[in-house]
């Protein structure tokens, strides 16, 4: 089936430094690829997406790269700021099927002043 | 404003109670999605419907219920059967059901059992 596995745990960094996220999915085909992210008490926010290979997505400074060789959509930024902390998802829409989102568990970011 | 609402923002079930949440969208989009947010888990998408009229069961559909009368709403019905509603729910709708498209959320409703 498909899914989404993303790194375990909290991620916990200071201001200005290097964020990576990893995500590894599970698909058939070309599914189409999404980071999401939620602030407290909120719904989700769409960060950035892809949907073919080698595609890649950036907002805000994140960025991150359709690698269907190594079935992988790592997010990345290189300077966080305090108030990138939230929780990010990782998630894809299956090839040629329904706009199904399948959700990695997500990452709390906690970025320190 | 264009979005997806949700109300309320928290709820309270009684023991053998069914409680409804609204989701209302002013985006003229087709397709609309519940999903389930617990703890650690990710989310993961209860019901969805793709035009008026129809709707579809998805992973955890078990203990709930939903209906899509109009292409602005999709209230879903949280049973008494459904043994663990404790929950963040989120409400979605994209403009097609293509696989490229990008959900939209709205802002959620916390279910609390009392």
């Amino acid at each position: 089936g498909n899914s989404v596995t993303q790194m375990e745990g909290p991620v916990t960094l200071s201001e200005e430094a290097f964020l990576t996220i990893n995500c590894t999915y599970t698909a058939t085909g070309y599914p189409s690829l999404f980071w999401y992210v939620q602030y407290p008490g909120e719904g989700l926010q769409l960060l950035l997406k892809a949907t073919k290979a080698d595609d890649k997505g950036s907002n805000k400074g994140f960025e991150a790269t359709y690698r269907k060789e190594t079935t992988s959509f790592h997010l990345e930024k290189g300077s966080v700021q305090v108030s990138d902390s939230a929780v990010y998802f990782c998630a894809l829409t299956p090839d040629r099927g329904n706009n199904r989102l399948a959700f990695g568990k997500g990452n709390q970011v906690v970025v320190i002043p | 404003d264009g979005g997806i609402t949700q109300s309320p923002k928290y709820l309270f079930r009684k023991e053998g109670q069914n409680v409804t949440l609204s989701c209302e969208q002013n985006l003229n989009h087709d397709a609309m999605y519940w999903y389930r947010q617990d703890p650690g888990q990710g989310l993961r998408l209860i019901y969805y419907s793709q035009i008026v009229n129809d709707f579809q069961k998805g992973d955890i559909a078990e203990g709930y219920s939903v209906s899509r009368e109009k292409k602005e709403s999709f209230p879903l019905t949280v049973t008494s059967a459904q043994k663990n509603p404790t929950a963040f729910y989120l409400c979605a709708s994209a403009p097609t059901g293509s696989n490229q498209e990008t959900q939209y959320f709205g802002p959620g409703t916390r279910l609390l059992v009392l």
